[in-house]
């Protein structure tokens, strides 16, 4: 079956860098996807990889390795606001968005 | 650009009744438009694909007699939440993308339906 794992949830201290791990099993592979989502809002759009390496777009960068079907999300002087859950998504061969759970980041001052 | 405006934000309705939900493509034309469920500290459940022109495309498990879609134009698609039940209260949020290639889907701000 297809699967996303990450985890729950994580926290880290404000002005520190935190990698929110995601790791995925999908039929096929077309591109991973970052989301943020703040509490009782709608989901945002952080970054995309399909090829592997580094994608880097400001405090925020993803990386992937398709042969280890993982990703992770890298953040960077982190900001109280910050705070929110954190989705990781595959896309797979039907271009169908596999989720994950989402990690829950928590920033303390 | 790629804005996806959806309405209302909140609604509180009584058990029995319908509402209605609009996801509109502001800038661009989305042919195809996702409708998600999300409970509360739980990951986005996928309802149905919305197809402009055509039947929407139902998962397992999910209504399509309860929850009634249409995707009239390019830019709208509506979810009809009928005869509602306290259990349907929840997150409801629409998407759409410009395509299959890199582009993210954008997320409309979602519904919070409250059935009373």
């Amino acid at each position: 079956g297809q699967n996303i794992d990450q985890p729950t949830e994580m926290t880290a201290t404000e002005g520190a860098i935190v990698q929110i791990n995601c790791t995925y099993q999908t039929s096929g592979f077309n591109g991973l996807f970052w989301y943020q989502q703040h509490a009782g809002e709608a989901p945002t759009f952080l970054s995309y990889n399909v090829l592997d390496g580094l994608e880097e777009k400001g405090r925020f960068s993803s990386f992937l390795s398709r042969s280890k079907g993982y990703s992770y999300l890298l953040l960077k002087e982190l900001q109280m606001k910050d705070s929110a859950s954190y989705l990781c998504a595959a896309r797979d061969s039907n271009y169908q968005l596999i989720w994950g759970a989402g990690t829950k980041l928590i920033i303390k001052p | 650009g790629a804005v996806v405006s959806q309405h209302p934000s909140r609604v509180i309705c009584k058990s029995g009744t319908s509402v209605k939900i609009e996801c509109r493509s502001l800038d661009f034309q989305a042919t195809t438009m996702f409708w998600y469920r999300q409970f509360p500290k739980k990951s986005l459940m996928l309802m149905a694909t919305s197809n402009e022109g055509s039947k929407a495309t139902y998962e397992q498990g999910v209504e399509k007699d309860k929850f009634l879609i249409n995707h009239a134009s390019l830019t709208l698609s509506t979810l009809t939440v009928t005869s509602a039940h306290p259990e349907d209260s929840s997150f409801y949020i629409c998407s759409a993308g410009t395509g299959t290639g890199a582009s993210p889907l954008h997320f409309g701000n979602g519904t919070r339906l409250t059935v009373t």
